[in-house]
């Protein structure tokens, strides 16, 4: 069965740019999780979806960002216009629903603003 | 201060030593996940501990929940573990606080 797949794995784009990424998660995993690594720093969680609902979308750094999940199935992540400090690894994961469920990680997205 | 503290941060060894990654954490939480991380790859997850000791091949993880305290163990280290190490914590609203990363090289 396949993993977490997520695109592209590499975005190299103009500040002033839209870029969006896209997670794919498990088949069946209604949580899916944002998270972001930026240079030198720890990951941060950004927010999550349960079906296509947003639980938690505390970590999201402002109203640049935009996450859908439309029908619950894959998400997508848009920053619009992207800035300098917007570089960094974006991950996603997903699990099923309870209490004490595995995550599963996906490759992460570099992205890279110039 | 963050919630999660690793160390070291860095861990050099040679090949065949006995490797100690320590987590300690501020929070009350429902599990500890230990996560590893090859260079430009993903992320894997190696343990989801709640209490207890876990054993997987050569690396073993255990918590103390009492200490919040958590250790992963890699005996027999080979260069192939060579690796970031994350501990990262889960709340009760699932949301996963991470550390920082300890990045293990394992020299042949």
């Amino acid at each position: 069965e396949a993993g977490v797949t997520q695109f592209p794995s590499h975005s190299v784009i103009e500040k002033g740019q839209t870029v969006t990424l896209r997670c794919d998660p498990i088949s069946g995993h209604d949580n899916l999780y944002w998270y972001r690594r930026v240079m030198g720093k720890e990951i941060k969680f950004l927010l999550h979806f349960v079906k296509e609902s947003k639980q938690d979308e505390s970590g999201m750094p402002n109203n640049r960002f935009l996450a859908e999940r439309t029908g619950g199935t894959y998400s997508t992540l848009k920053v619009q216009p992207a800035e300098l400090e917007d570089s960094g690894v974006y991950f996603c994961a997903s699990s099923l629903l309870g209490s004490n469920t595995e995550a599963f990680f996906g490759q992460g997205t570099r992205l890279t603003v110039v | 201060k963050n919630e999660v503290e690793q160390s070291p941060q860095n861990l050099t060894a040679q090949e065949g030593e006995f490797i100690t990654i320590n987590c300690s954490y501020s929070v009350g939480i429902s599990a500890l996940h230990w996560l590893q991380q090859h260079p430009g790859g993903g992320i894997v997850s190696l343990f989801m501990l709640s209490s207890g000791k876990k054993k997987h091949g050569r690396l073993i993880a255990t918590i103390n929940i009492q200490e919040k305290h958590s250790s992963l163990h890699i005996t027999a280290s080979h260069p192939r573990d060579s690796a970031v190490y994350i501990c990262a914590v889960r709340g009760s609203n699932y949301k996963l606080t991470f550390g920082k990363g300890t990045l293990l090289t394992v020299n042949p």
